[in-house]
């Protein structure tokens, strides 16, 4: 079966680091995603790897290693608007997004 | 830009009753998908659409039918609503079926009594 694991909740203090971390086991693999997900609101695409090695965009990176089917997101400097759900996904082998149930970050002041 | 839009909001439905969920997206994106999201559990793929006049079976498929007559409009149908399908439902789209980005309409909150 096809499986993706992520933590259900993390606590943050504001102005620090965090790291979610996202294990999957998919029939094929074509690209992880992260998306963030306000309480109520729709998911929005944060980032997309393909290939092994962390990439970087502002606040927020991303590093995936294939050959371990592991992926972490890493969020710096946190703001009290980072509280939200974060969503793991993969594309499969039939181009279909496998999800995650996301990870809730609380940000604490 | 709308983006993609979705109707209704919310909506309250008797068990047996059929109903619509309209998606309509102005990106000219080619694929487009429907998913509901359940407390606890990820988003799961009921059925998608890689290009206008054509459609396929998601993950959970029973109970819900589709259309895609034009680039624009994906509307999901339930013929005779049940309990078990109280969910919020996403529509999204992306530019195309492989390794693109997906677009997320704003929701709607269905309970069926």
């Amino acid at each position: 079966g096809q499986n993706i694991d992520q933590p259900t909740e993390m606590t943050a203090t504001e102005g620090a680091i965090v790291q979610i971390n996202c294990t999957y086991q998919t029939s094929g693999f074509n690209g992880l995603f992260w998306y963030q997900q306000h309480a109520g609101e729709a998911p929005t695409f944060l980032s997309y790897n393909v290939l092994d090695g962390l990439e970087e965009k502002g606040r927020f990176s991303s590093f995936l290693s294939r050959s371990k089917g592991y992926s972490y997101l890493l969020l710096k400097e946190l703001q009290m608007k980072d509280s939200a759900s974060y969503l793991c996904a993969v594309l499969d082998s039939n181009y279909q997004l496998i999800w995650g149930a996301g990870t809730k970050l609380i940000i604490k002041p | 830009t709308a983006g993609i839009t979705q109707a209704p909001t919310s909506q309250i439905l008797a068990a047996g009753r059929s109903m619509t969920l309209r998606c309509t997206q102005d990106m000219r994106h080619n694929a487009m998908y429907w998913y509901r999201q359940d407390l606890g559990l990820g988003l799961r793929l009921i059925h998608y659409s890689n290009t206008a006049g054509t459609t396929g079976k998601g993950e959970v498929p029973d109970g819900y039918s589709v259309s895609r007559a034009n680039t624009d409009d994906f509307p999901l149908t339930l013929a005779s609503a049940v309990p078990s399908q109280t969910s919020v439902y996403f529509c999204a789209s992306s530019d195309s079926a492989g390794g693109e980005e997906q677009f997320f309409g704003p929701g709607t909150r269905l309970t069926v009594l």
